[in-house]
């Protein structure tokens, strides 16, 4: 079946535009992550979702840093303001439900270039 | 807090020999599990192999396996008979208990020599 899959798959954008990226995870998949993938910071945890339940934003590095996910599947990270540091990968990952025992399957990552 | 600790930015290894990724981590979670995933050139992060604490057994996935010292909190990946499409950079994960984000460490870059 098909993987999680993300668009664009690069962006480049001028400092202080917003951008969206989408990803769309595995059909079922009720969890969903995102990640930050930079040179200064490494690999980091940005947001999940779980159903219906209130989203775990404790990642988020800013409040120009916004997700959601419609109708449970489909999810938008949003950056407002862009500036130089947000450059980095963005991963998106689903999984059949948040749990530890719960393979998370990534997609391809969009690459954010911020000028 | 959760942390992952990857001492080894680069390694080398020469095809068809062995070669072995280190790991450490610290977490106060009775209950976690630990990852190991490969990411190529492509970006793709793949899940290699997956260990749970409270197993006793190291796990094991064809050429793949690890040495888990649970005291030491090292988790260590072992690749046998190394092959040209093992080069990638790959990283130590953990996930603890309810937490369902993972923490992973900075990653080790692995090159196979023909």
């Amino acid at each position: 079946g098909a993987g999680v899959s993300q668009s664009p798959s690069n962006k480049v954008t001028e400092k202080g535009k917003d951008v969206e990226l989408r990803c769309d995870p595995i059909s079922g998949h009720t969890a969903l992550y995102w990640y930050r993938q930079s040179l200064g910071q490494g690999l980091e945890f940005l947001i999940y979702f779980q159903g219906n339940s209130a989203p775990d934003k404790s990642g988020l590095p800013s409040d120009r840093f916004s997700a959601e996910r419609t109708g449970g599947s489909v999810s938008t990270l949003t950056i407002q303001r862009t500036q130089q540091e947000d450059s980095a990968v963005y991963l998106c990952a689903s999984s059949p439900l948040a749990a530890p025992r719960y393979e998370q399957y990534f997609g391809p990552g969009t690459r954010l270039t911020v000028t | 807090a959760q942390t992952v600790t990857q001492s080894q930015p680069e390694m080398s290894v020469q095809e068809a020999e062995t070669v072995t990724l280190s790991c450490t981590y610290d977490t106060s979670e009775s209950d976690y599990y630990l990852f190991w995933y490969k990411q190529p050139p492509s970006r793709q992060m793949i899940l290699v192999i997956r260990q749970e604490a409270y197993k006793q057994q190291n796990a094991t996935e064809n050429r793949f396996s690890v040495n888990f010292q649970k005291a030491a909190k090292s988790f260590s990946l072992k690749i046998s008979d190394s092959q040209l499409g093992d080069a990638a950079m790959y990283f130590c994960a953990s996930r603890a208990g309810a937490t369902n984000k993972l923490i992973f460490g900075t990653g080790t870059l692995l090159a196979v020599q023909p």
